[in-house]
């Protein structure tokens, strides 16, 4: 089955700066792959995803890029602000996103330095 | 994006106790919807794959005699944790398919004493 790791663990990074988690999976078939933020105690929240026929995609302050060569995928973020801080998780699914469930990766607890 | 929500949102309940769990698509019908958990500081499992009007499909190594799942409808999916133990204790996470992008509920924390 699909295998996706996921680094750093933690990332602490000041205000204002850039951050950026990085992803690989294991299954070549896999085709849509999606970032989501979890707050303490809550349910995942979408932020961006993006499928394998585009290698990058913005949305206003976040980016995710895609090298489907290399099977890996990262998150950007930029003009970091102190309600980024969250546990961002990364995922992969060999479906077009609705079909098959995902597989996840460990997550990366982003600490924004005020 | 979509809107999910999930009924409880915690529960507590003594070992050997049944636990239902409601999961809703709120503005849209959903005819894939996924269960998953979570244990603390980890990441989220895939428990199984529920389809309106058919059988649920478990992942490899969950029992589906313990965690049942009824898709009955378009805008709900329950599951049901049968004979509860402490070891069941977690956050059970449903997520519904809309125009082929997975929306995740706020989740069910579940402690069995």
């Amino acid at each position: 089955g699909e295998n996706v790791e996921q680094h750093p663990s933690t990332l602490s990074v000041q205000e204002g700066d850039s951050a950026v988690i990085k992803c690989t999976y294991s299954d070549s078939a896999s085709n849509y792959f999606p970032w989501y933020k979890q707050e303490l105690g809550k349910g995942p929240q979408l932020i961006i995803d993006i499928r394998s026929n585009v290698g990058e995609k913005k949305d206003q302050r976040i980016a995710v890029t895609l090298n489907k060569t290399a099977k890996h995928f990262s998150l950007h973020i930029t003009e970091t602000q102190p309600e980024d801080s969250a546990v961002y998780f990364c995922a992969a699914s060999i479906g077009r996103g609705g079909a098959d469930g995902l597989t996840f990766g460990k997550g990366t607890h982003l600490i924004i330095q005020p | 994006g979509a809107v999910v929500s999930q009924h409880p949102s915690w529960v507590i309940c003594k070992s050997g106790t049944s636990v239902k769990i409601e999961c809703r698509s709120l503005d849209f019908q959903a005819t894939t919807m996924f269960w998953y958990r979570q244990f603390p500081k980890q990441s989220l499992m895939l428990m199984a794959t529920s389809n309106e009007g058919s059988k649920a499909t478990y992942e490899q190594g969950v029992e589906k005699d313990k965690f049942l799942i009824n898709h009955a409808s378009l805008t709900l999916s329950t599951l049901t944790v049968t004979s509860a133990h402490p070891e069941d204790s977690s956050f059970y996470i449903c997520s519904a398919t809309r125009e082929e992008t997975q929306y995740f509920g706020p989740g069910t924390r579940l402690l069995v004493l």
